[in-house]
Order: C-alpha cells, then sequence, then structure tokens
C-alpha cells in the first residue's frame, strides 16, 4: 500500500508570512499533484509534477518534486487570507491516485 | 471543455434508507470515473473506479455499490445506509492516459440520521 505523508496538518500563519507544505512516501510517484479545497467544494488542480527534481511556480506558489519522485513540497511566500483552505498532495500509481491526508492552511489578515 | 455534475448537494438521509448518487462528465469521451470519501478537513478515500460502461472496481469493502450505465455516467448507491455513510463524497474524472489528474465535482454532503 502507498502512503502519502503530509505535514503539517493545520497551519495558521499572518497574512505576508511564508510557509513550506510537505508530503513525503517511500513509494515511487509517476507524477504528483497538488490541490487546493475549499468547504464544501471538490478538490481544485494547482500542478502537476512529472519528472525528479523539478521546480514549478504558479505566482506566489513554488512546488518541487524530489529527486527520487518519492517526496514533494509547497512553498508559499507572501501568504494572504486568500490562500486559506485545505492542500492536498496526491501521487499517481498508474490510472490511481494515493492522496495525503492534507494541510488546513488558514491566514490571518 | 469538460465538465462533472454531482447531485445532490447536500442529502439527510434516515438509518436503513436507500443512496443514490449521480455523478455525470460532459465534453470528453471514455473517462476513467472515481468515488471518493472525504472525513472533515482530511485527505480522500478511493471508494470505486471504472476505466469503461459495467467495470467497476472495489477499494474498500463497504455498505456501499457504484454503476457505470451509461459512458459518462458514474452512480453511487446503498440498499441501506449506515450511521457511518454519513460524510463527503467527491466523483472525479481523469483521462484514461496514465499518470492524468483528475478533476473533481463539487462534492455531496451526505448526513444520516
Amino acid at each position: 500500500t502507498q502512503l502519502l505523508e503530509q505535514s503539517p496538518q493545520f497551519l495558521s500563519i499572518q497574512e505576508g508570512e511564508n510557509l513550506t507544505v510537505y508530503c513525503n512516501s517511500s513509494s515511487v510517484f509517476s507524477s504528483l499533484q497538488w490541490y487546493r479545497q475549499e468547504p464544501g467544494e471538490g478538490p481544485v488542480l494547482l500542478v502537476t509534477v512529472v519528472t525528479g527534481g523539478e521546480v514549478k511556480k504558479l505566482k506566489r506558489l513554488t512546488f518541487q518534486f524530489g529527486d527520487a519522485r518519492k517526496d514533494s513540497s509547497l512553498h508559499i511566500t507572501a501568504a494572504q487570507p486568500g490562500d486559506t483552505g485545505l492542500y492536498l498532495c496526491a501521487g499517481n500509481a498508474g490510472n490511481m491516485l494515493t492522496f495525503g491526508g492534507g494541510t488546513r492552511l488558514m491566514v490571518k489578515p | 471543455s469538460q465538465t462533472i455534475h454531482q447531485w445532490p448537494a447536500t442529502l439527510v438521509q434516515p438509518v436503513g434508507s436507500p443512496l443514490s448518487l449521480e455523478c455525470t462528465v460532459e465534453g470528453t469521451s471514455n473517462p476513467n470515473l472515481y468515488w471518493y470519501r472525504q472525513a472533515a478537513g482530511r485527505g480522500l478515500q478511493l471508494l470505486f473506479y471504472s476505466v469503461g460502461i459495467g467495470q467497476i472496481s472495489s477499494e474498500v469493502p463497504q455498505n456501499l455499490s457504484a454503476s457505470r450505465p451509461q459512458d459518462r455516467q458514474f452512480i453511487l448507491s446503498s440498499k441501506k445506509l449506515l450511521l457511518s455513510d454519513s460524510g463527503f463524497y467527491l466523483c472525479a474524472w481523469s483521462t484514461g492516459t496514465v499518470g492524468q489528474p483528475q478533476h473533481f465535482g463539487d462534492g455531496t454532503r451526505l448526513s444520516i440520521l
């Protein structure tokens, strides 16, 4: 069974601070996705990383896929209240996704 | 563009009653379809997935079943709901290409009384 450990589970920060969310596994994934979810809605895809060592930037969000394709990180620079939500990482194995437990982020104005 | 619809958005059902949640996808053909359950503020647990009409794979033994009567329709059912069936149910689709991301509906909040 493939497991994805996501940390931290909860994060409460002030507007303007930086943060990093981690997603770790002992398994290798062919690709990894990051999603953001608002209460009462489905997860929305932020990014897919495929190549070991890959770094992708989406405005203030930076996503990194580990060299061995077992782990990933999401770094947010100068967080804003609009970044508040549940962040989920998910690793691809064939047609299946294994989800991390999620990181609930709250950014206070 | 592709869209995915789930309904109802909210459902309150008594213990022992039947269940039918529906999910449809538009704008794509022969998608892979998935049903997930999500505990409050946590990750997603895969319940069922389907790679084609009439093809259902179950990931977790439980009180629920799934069916795919048409290419872009996926139904989650139960004959008799349990209290433990309460939760947030999400439908998702992906293309048949390995490694592609999944795209989610807005979910159904199911409360069992």
